[in-house]
């Protein structure tokens, strides 16, 4: 059974700095990998998704890779802003119906 | 943009009650999902559908039923609302790509 874990759990940061967000994957038979951020209290807002034949991709500051041999994937997002405090989840598609499995999180705090 | 809509933000209802969560997507997608959330647990998925009338348990569907009538329209149904089902409850839809989400509504069973 696919299980999808992130580390770190948390994060916290000063403004300005580029950082990393790890996610990684027990079955590489994976359809496509998908990342979200949550802001406390709300519903998921999509950020980038990569599908089983792509590297990576990439949306304004945010760049997300995949490399499924290794069973990972990771968001890196640069020059950090209070603005990206939130809660990021990945969640990985075994195909089918696109039913997700979601990573725990990374609560990140990017602090001025 | 594609767009999921929650019947409500946030509801507060009596253990024993009947409870109706909808939700409502715009872009003709086939397939839909019910999820809850909770503190330590993470977002596990209750039930699928992907297709009107068809439906599918996942992981936890114990409490729960659900409604596809129309093809935009998905709906959470509690049949007998009890205080461990007091959640945030997430609905999201998919093209089989990209999946997208609701608000999301809190509700709270006392």
């Amino acid at each position: 059974k696919q299980e999808v874990t992130q580390i770190p759990a948390a994060l916290s940061v000063p403004e300005g700095e580029n950082l990393v967000l790890n996610c990684s994957f027990t079955d590489s038979a994976i359809y496509n990998l998908q990342w979200f951020r949550q802001d406390p209290g709300k519903g998921l807002t999509s950020l980038l998704l990569i599908q089983s034949s792509q590297r990576e991709q990439t949306s304004g500051r945010l760049n997300a890779s995949l490399d499924k041999s290794s069973g990972r994937s990771t968001l890196y997002i640069a020059a950090s802003q209070p603005g990206d405090s939130a809660t990021y989840l990945c969640a990985s598609s075994p195909g089918g119906y696109n039913k997700l499995i979601f990573g725990a999180g990374t609560r990140l705090a990017v602090h001025p | 943009d594609v767009k999921v809509t929650q019947s409500s933000r946030y509801l507060v209802k009596r253990t024993g009650e009947k409870v109706f969560l909808e939700c409502v997507q715009d872009m003709d997608h086939e397939n839909m999902f019910w999820y809850r959330q909770d503190p330590g647990l993470g977002l596990r998925l209750i039930y699928f559908s992907y297709d009107v009338k068809m439906k599918e348990k996942g992981d936890i569907p114990e409490g729960y039923s659900v409604s596809r009538e129309k093809k935009e329209r998905f709906s959470l149904i509690l049949e007998s609302a009890s205080t461990n089902q007091t959640s945030m409850y997430l609905c999201a839809s998919t093209s089989l790509r990209e999946q997208f989400f609701g608000p999301g509504t809190r509700l709270t069973v006392l």
